[in-house]
């Protein structure tokens, strides 16, 4: 079955520290998408790509970067982490096909800690 | 960025009592969408309302969307302990991109 997983599940940084978090989808999806959930501010979108060599900024994207080589990866990175970053991130997948009705699919989530 | 109000923010109920969860925008969409997440898990999809007016009936769950569409609700009927989590109302500002609400966190208790 398609799926699309994160990894690793859980991680603790310093701060400073590079970080990269893993997500890889086998739905063949174009669209792939960050984001990070915090209490009393929900889902908050970091970057998004739309194909192999698209990104885009999103409403939180200050501190992160992705890179998309391949449709089955997005990775994300913390050039350097700080503690304002620790956060639940998740990771999605679309198909692409309909503005209207297209479902994006999410990951597992990482629990990343920042001390 | 279109804002997305849900509310209330925290519920807590019993087995079998009935409720209803709202999300309330000043924007209007071309759709809405209503995910649910469980701890420690990722959101996911219940459904999709487009029309204006329109209503979706999943099992005991009743997904409505407001005439003018900026606003719709979910109404949980006879609510049973599977159906604690949380409850996501997200739209589209443009692109394939999601808004999301802050949610609504069911507890029900036996």
């Amino acid at each position: 079955d398609a799926e699309i997983t994160q990894s690793p599940r859980h991680k603790i940084t310093e701060t400073g520290r590079q970080v990269t978090l893993a997500c890889h989808q086998t739905w063949n999806h174009n669209n792939m998408f960050w984001y990070r959930q915090d209490l009393g501010h929900g889902l908050r979108l970091i970057h998004y790509s739309y194909g192999v060599q698209d990104t885009n900024k999103g409403e939180v994207s200050d501190g992160y970067s992705v890179s998309r080589s391949n449709t089955e990866d997005l990775p994300l990175t913390l050039e350097s982490a700080a503690s304002s970053q620790t956060s639940v991130y998740f990771c999605a997948s679309s198909e692409g096909t309909s503005l209207v009705t297209d479902t994006q699919y999410f990951g597992p989530g990482t629990r990343l800690t920042v001390l | 960025t279109q804002l997305l109000e849900q509310s209330p923010q925290f519920l807590s109920i019993q087995e079998g009592e009935n409720l209803t969860v709202y999300c309330n925008s000043s924007s209007v969409f071309s759709s809405l969408q209503w995910y649910r997440q469980e701890p420690g898990e990722g959101p996911v999809l219940l459904v999709t309302v487009v029309t204006g007016g329109e209503v979706k009936k999943l099992k005991r769950l009743t997904f409505q969307f407001g005439d003018a569409r900026k606003d719709s609700s979910l109404h949980i009927t006879a609510a049973q302990t599977g159906d604690t989590g949380l409850y996501l109302c997200a739209a589209r500002n443009s692109g394939y991109a999601l808004n999301f609400g802050k949610g609504t966190s069911l507890l029900v208790t036996p």
